[in-house]
């Protein structure tokens, strides 16, 4: 079974769409993240919840909006997508806030043409 | 700017060879630091970490690392690689909520 998982793997849409990404984690983790690695690898944090509470929400557009119906889950939409939305996103999870015992997902690769 | 770098982007390696990432922090204090591996589409793991103490630490897989604190460095060694070494090679420092990754050194191994 895998810990933390995302879907799609892979997606490609056009500029101005809207577009979601899901993430589930079966280990019984509190605190969820969302980081964006970018076209130069860099790895930025966006959003963590822990427990359905946002707890970080770095300077990303108000486009983004992270939504967790339950701790096992953490979606992320982005509205009028644009190109330099470009990038893979991973998901990751850990016990808690605080924690560095990270487990993450095998990232979504997001391509908008 | 607070930051992790590292110093190369793309290392090309024989098998046996032996392998030294660099990695180079700016932040001041206590600071607990890790390296992450990601092999061809799969997700990050960890490697090692280094909290305290010992400033050699040792991972999986034949890793370790050495903390030079008035180096700020935290660089990655292998002595011999191996072809399925091949993956991307990611430092980061911990800040309590949240990590903060260097921008990767892609690690080819040639057989």
């Amino acid at each position: 079974d895998t810990a933390v998982s995302q879907t799609p793997k892979y997606l490609v849409t056009q500029m101005g769409n809207d577009k979601s990404i899901k993430c589930e984690q079966n280990l019984g983790h509190d605190t969820m993240y969302w980081y964006k690695q970018d076209s130069k690898k860099f790895l930025k944090i966006m959003f963590s919840y822990n427990n359905k509470e946002l707890i970080i929400n770095e300077t990303v557009p108000n486009r983004f909006s992270p939504k967790s119906p339950d701790k096992a889950h953490l979606n992320l939409h982005i509205n009028s997508l644009e190109l330099g939305d470009s990038a893979v996103y991973f998901c990751a999870s850990s016990p808690g806030t605080g924690s560095y015992g990270y487990t993450f997902g095998s990232g979504t690769r997001l391509t908008v043409v | 700017a607070q930051s992790v770098s590292q110093h190369n982007h793309h290392v090309i390696l024989s098998e046996a060879a032996s392998l030294e990432l660099g990695c180079n922090y700016s932040y001041g204090g206590t600071v607990n630091l890790f390296w992450y591996v990601q092999y061809p589409g799969q997700h990050l793991q960890l490697l090692l970490k280094y909290f305290s103490g010992d400033p050699l630490v040792k991972g999986i897989k034949g890793f370790e690392a050495e903390f030079i604190k008035s180096k700020f460095s935290f660089n990655l060694r292998k002595p011999s690689v191996q072809w399925s070494d091949t993956a991307e090679y990611f430092c980061a420092v911990f800040l309590g909520q949240n990590f903060v990754f260097g921008p990767g050194t892609r690690l080819s191994v040639l057989p």
